[in-house]
């Protein structure tokens, strides 16, 4: 079984501030992980993943996520906030299910001019 | 090349009445998913189809049915609506279920509120 842990539903930055997302998960088998953006009334798009490679994931728009064995964590992190990066940012896991994904609560990012 | 395509965008039901939300991708994709996305509960798994063919219940599967009518379309259906069943439903693909690393492309959603 799977889950994941979102820390903060809402998270207020200023613009060119820094961004922290925080995702624990937990998983009974090595984990794959996820990180998705939805803008106001769209679907997710994939923002980075996790498959096992390097710890430290790149992904667009200048977010990255650092997989944290020891931790248990996969958080999102980038270094200056822009005001087009206000949306909810979603962690899921994907385990033992194949595909399937476990999603997280979700946190809404709100940026500050 | 339009991704995942969901119809319709909006719908209001009354309690009891049914309907249809319909599902189409054009990435040849094997795999397809339906969630639904409420307030603090992130998005559910309702019910997937590993491929043509199959499909198996997720996460909340009560009061859902759904057809894989071919490798494009994944439908889900509601005979009966109900109040708790106001939500946003997203319909997903990907290559293939058994990939743990494979990416799940969404639909634009589809915002059903029944009263």
């Amino acid at each position: 079984a799977q889950s994941v842990t979102q820390l903060g539903s809402h998270v207020s930055v200023s613009e060119g501030a820094l961004v922290l997302l925080r995702c624990n998960y937990s998983s009974s088998v090595p984990p794959y992980l996820f990180w998705y953006v939805q803008y106001p009334n769209q679907g997710l798009q994939l923002l980075l993943k996790y498959t096992s490679a390097a710890t430290l994931v790149k992904g667009i728009n200048g977010f990255e996520a650092e997989f944290k064995k020891s931790e248990t964590s996969f958080h999102l992190t980038k270094p200056s906030a822009h005001m087009s990066d206000a949306a909810e940012y979603f962690c899921a896991v994907s385990g033992g299910g194949g595909s399937r994904l476990t999603f997280g609560e979700g946190t809404q990012l709100t940026v500050n001019p | 090349n339009a991704g995942v395509t969901q119809t319709p965008k909006f719908q209001v039901l009354k309690t009891g009445q049914s309907m249809t939300l319909q599902c189409a991708q054009d990435m040849n994709h094997n795999s397809m998913y339906w969630y639904r996305q409420d307030p603090g509960m992130g998005l559910r798994l309702i019910y997937y189809s590993a491929s043509e063919g199959t499909t198996d219940k997720g996460e909340v599967p009560n009061g859902y049915n759904v057809s894989r009518l071919n490798k494009r379309e994944f439908s889900l259906r509601l005979e009966s609506a109900a109040p708790s069943q106001t939500s946003v439903y997203f319909c997903a693909s990907s290559k293939a279920l058994w990939d743990r690393a494979v990416t799940q492309y969404f639909g634009p959603g589809t915002r059903l509120l029944v009263l």
